[in-house]
C-alpha cells in the first residue's frame, strides 16, 4: 500500500514569506505527526494530531502550526519565514492516538525541503 | 525533560565487521525504546523497538536490548553489509510529566566499505 506522501518535496522561500506543507498519511491511518530535521538541532518533534485534534506540541514558536481535514490529510504553516526555517519538514503517521506513547510503529514520508533564503 | 545520547559519528567500518552503536537515555516512567534508520535521500524508518525492561528488539540482523538498570538501548549487529550505510537515530517515548513527546538522538552515520 502507498506510503507516506509529502508534498512539495521541495521548495525555496524568502524571509517572511509563509509556506504551507502537506502530508497524505497512510490509508486508515488517523495519526499524523511533524518533524522538524536540521544538522544543528537534529530530529525535533513539532505537534501531532488524530482524528482532527492537536494531541501534543513540542517546543516551537507560535509561527507554526498545523491542521488535520477529516480524511486525515495533514497540513502544516510556517508564518513569517527566518532563514532559521531551512530544514527537513518530515510527516508520519500511525493507526492510533498517541502513538509514541503507546510503542506503536510510526511511518514516515521522505520529508519536504524547505529551504528560506 | 527526556533525552537520548547517541555515539558521534560517523562509524565507519568494513564489510562484515560488527557493529555497536550506543545510545543512552535520561526518562522518567518507562518509556518505549526506538532505532530508527534513514537512507540517504530517504525518509525514517522503524528498525526496531522495546517497550519495556529486558525486551530485546530485532529485524534485519540489527539487535537492541532495553536495559533499565544502564539506561541503554545499543544497536548492534554481527556483519554489516555496504546497504546498511545510512544514519540511525536512538528515540524514546513515554509518559513523562503527563506528555509524551518523542525525543531523538542526534543520529549516527554509518559507512561501511566493501
Amino acid at each position: 500500500k502507498a506510503g507516506v506522501t509529502q508534498t512539495p518535496r521541495y521548495l525555496i522561500k524568502t524571509r517572511g514569506q509563509q509556506v504551507t506543507l502537506s502530508c497524505s498519511p497512510i490509508s486508515g491511518h488517523r495519526s499524523v505527526s511533524w518533524y522538524q530535521q536540521t544538522p544543528g538541532q537534529g530530529l525535533q518533534f513539532l505537534f501531532e494530531y488524530f482524528s482532527e485534534t492537536q494531541r501534543n506540541k513540542g517546543n516551537f514558536p507560535g509561527r507554526f502550526s498545523g491542521r488535520q481535514f477529516s480524511n486525515s490529510r495533514s497540513e502544516m504553516n510556517v508564518s513569517t519565514l527566518e532563514l532559521g526555517d531551512s530544514a527537513l519538514y518530515l510527516c508520519a503517521s500511525s493507526l492510533g492516538d498517541r502513538s509514541f506513547l503507546s510503542g506503536n510503529t510510526i511511518y514516515f514520508g521522505e520529508g519536504s525541503w524547505l529551504t528560506v533564503v | 525533560g527526556d533525552s537520548v545520547t547517541q555515539m558521534e559519528g560517523p562509524v565507519t567500518l568494513s564489510e562484515e565487521a560488527f557493529l555497536t552503536i550506543n545510545c543512552t537515555y535520561t526518562a522518567t516512567g518507562y518509556p518505549s525504546l526506538f532505532w530508527y534508520v534513514q537512507y540517504p535521500g530517504e525518509g525514517l524508518q522503524l528498525l526496531l523497538k522495546a517497550t519495556k525492561a529486558d525486551d530485546k528488539g530485532s529485524n534485519k540482523g540489527f539487535e537492541a536490548t532495553y536495559r533499565k538498570e544502564t539506561t541503554s538501548f545499543h544497536l548492534e549487529k554481527g556483519s554489516v553489509q555496504v546497504s546498511d550505510s545510512a544514519v540511525y537515530f536512538c528515540a524514546l517515548s513515554g509518559p513523562s510529566g503527563g506528555s509524551y513527546i518523542p525525543t531523538f538522538g542526534r543520529g549516527t552515520s554509518l559507512i561501511v566499505h566493501p
